[in-house]
């Protein structure tokens, strides 16, 4: 089973934007508008940022943004704060049925220098 | 305000079996699917199973084919994972989890989450 890729890790100053991909197929982040952002906290569940590729709950900053090109979706955080430092996972409906029906990334650690 | 908690977790010998259950309120259960994912220690999240809201419709992650079963009552506003033929790589904290919007059969959007309940398999 395939997982979305996304960089391990990526890092910022209180302040800055950063940016995280999360690539996938024609079959999934390419072909359908159904990306999620997800920022967990250690020994804390999932929390949704975005949903849709770039519609934020009620509720959350609007310093969290979400954006797609072709087969790759990207999640901005814009004026870094401490609390930012989390992991960050995306996910993705697939029309492959040698997938799973959704897929996850691996995961990105943010740390905020 | 919505809801969601689990029970059911705990350690558990290979082969054998144990359910979770997810107890849901603050919504209208019966319009939402519901899922469930897990996260093995120190790793990411895998999407597990998911029940449309009226459970008409099943879908199983790769990991879960053939072992897990998803089902709900929705006169008790409770979905369950029934876990089979338990192996040590399924030791991980299982969340439920409710889709981000109703009435639809697949939603990957999840925006209320369980507090997440440890399984561990091993002897």
């Amino acid at each position: 089973q395939s997982a979305l890729t996304q960089p391990a890790s990526v890092s910022g100053s209180p302040g800055q934007s950063i940016s995280i991909s999360c690539t996938g197929t024609s079959s999934d982040i390419g072909g359908y508008d159904y990306v999620s952002w997800y920022q967990q906290h250690p020994g804390n569940a999932p929390k949704l940022l975005i949903f849709d590729v770039s519609n934020r709950p009620s509720g959350i900053s609007s310093r969290f943004s979400g954006s797609k090109s072709g087969n790759t979706a990207s999640l901005t955080i814009s004026g870094l704060q401490a609390e930012d430092e989390a992991y960050y996972y995306c996910n993705s409906y697939t029309s492959d049925r040698t997938n799973s029906l959704i897929l996850f990334g691996g995961g990105t650690h943010l740390t905020v220098l | 305000q919505v809801q969601l908690v689990q029970s059911g977790g705990g350690v558990v010998q290979p082969g054998r079996s144990l359910t979770l259950s997810c107890a849901a309120s603050g919504f209208t259960f019966s319009n939402y699917g519901m899922h469930w994912v897990r996260q093995a220690p120190g790793k990411g999240l895998e999407w597990v199973a998911v029940m449309s809201y009226d459970g008409m419709n099943t879908f199983y992650g790769d990991s879960a084919k053939g072992r897990f079963t998803i089902s709900r009552d929705n006169s008790k506003n409770t979905v369950y994972l029934q876990m089979n033929s338990l192996r040590p790589e399924d030791t991980a904290v299982y969340y439920c989890a409710k889709p981000a919007i109703s009435l639809k059969v697949i939603v990957v959007s999840l925006d209320h989450w369980g507090q997440g309940a440890l399984v561990t398999v091993s002897s």
